[in-house]
């Protein structure tokens, strides 16, 4: 059964920090893999999609990377900003017609 | 392009009464899923329909929960009698036959009193 772990749960950082926040899975059999935001009160936004064949992806400040071997993805925020401030969620696609696994989120904080 | 819509964004009602969650898909997105958050726990997948047969619905949580998609457009989601555990968000969303993201609506906030 595929289970989806994001760590830290919330994190807190001063404005222009770079940062990394962390997904692992249990099954390496995906199909592709996720980063959404969620801010209070709205639904999710994906941010951006690595396929299972490919390693990263990247857009504007942020960049996403996979290692399927090992179960795990990052995702990395460079030059911090306030309005990065909201959580963040992984999630696994089974296979291309199937479901999202996600995890439980990190809530990102971003001091001005 | 329109987005994933849902209806009503927020709703109170009593513990056993019933109420219903629309979704409107993206325009022709064949597939449509329902997720849904409750306090404390991660998103968790309900059911998946593609145009109006339902591939999956091995997320449901019991016979009080009912989904249909009748023409294969929007879709409902029936909670009948809703429990206090019912509280939560729920999360529709929609793909493209042969596309690979998956679009969320903005989510139907319910609360069971």
């Amino acid at each position: 059964k595929q289970e989806v772990t994001q760590i830290p749960a919330a994190l807190s950082v001063p404005e222009g920090e770079n940062l990394v926040l962390n997904c692992s899975f249990t099954d390496s059999a995906i199909y592709n893999l996720q980063w959404f935001r969620q801010d209070p009160g709205k639904g999710l936004t994906s941010l951006l999609l690595i396929q299972s064949s490919q390693r990263e992806q990247t857009s504007g400040r942020l960049n996403a990377s996979l290692d399927k071997s090992s179960g795990r993805s990052t995702l990395y925020i460079a030059a911090s900003q306030p309005g990065d401030s909201a959580t963040y969620l992984c999630a696994v696609l089974t296979n291309q017609g199937g479901k999202l696994i996600f995890g439980q989120g990190t809530e990102l904080s971003v001091k001005p | 392009e329109a987005g994933v819509t849902q209806f009503p964004s927020h709703s109170v009602i009593e513990k056993g009464q019933t109420v219903t969650l629309r979704c409107d898909p993206i325009s022709g997105h064949d597939n449509l899923y329902w997720y849904r958050r409750v306090m404390g726990k991660e998103i968790k997948f309900l059911l998946h329909f593609v145009k109006e047969s339902k591939q999956d619905e091995s997320g449901m949580p019991n016979n009080r929960f009912l989904a249909e998609r009748t023409g294969g457009t929007y879709s409902t989601l029936k909670v009948q009698p809703a429990e206090l555990e019912d509280s939560g968000v729920y999360f529709c969303a929609s793909r493209r036959y042969s596309g690979n993201t998956i679009y969320f609506g903005e989510g139907s906030w319910l609360t069971v009193v």
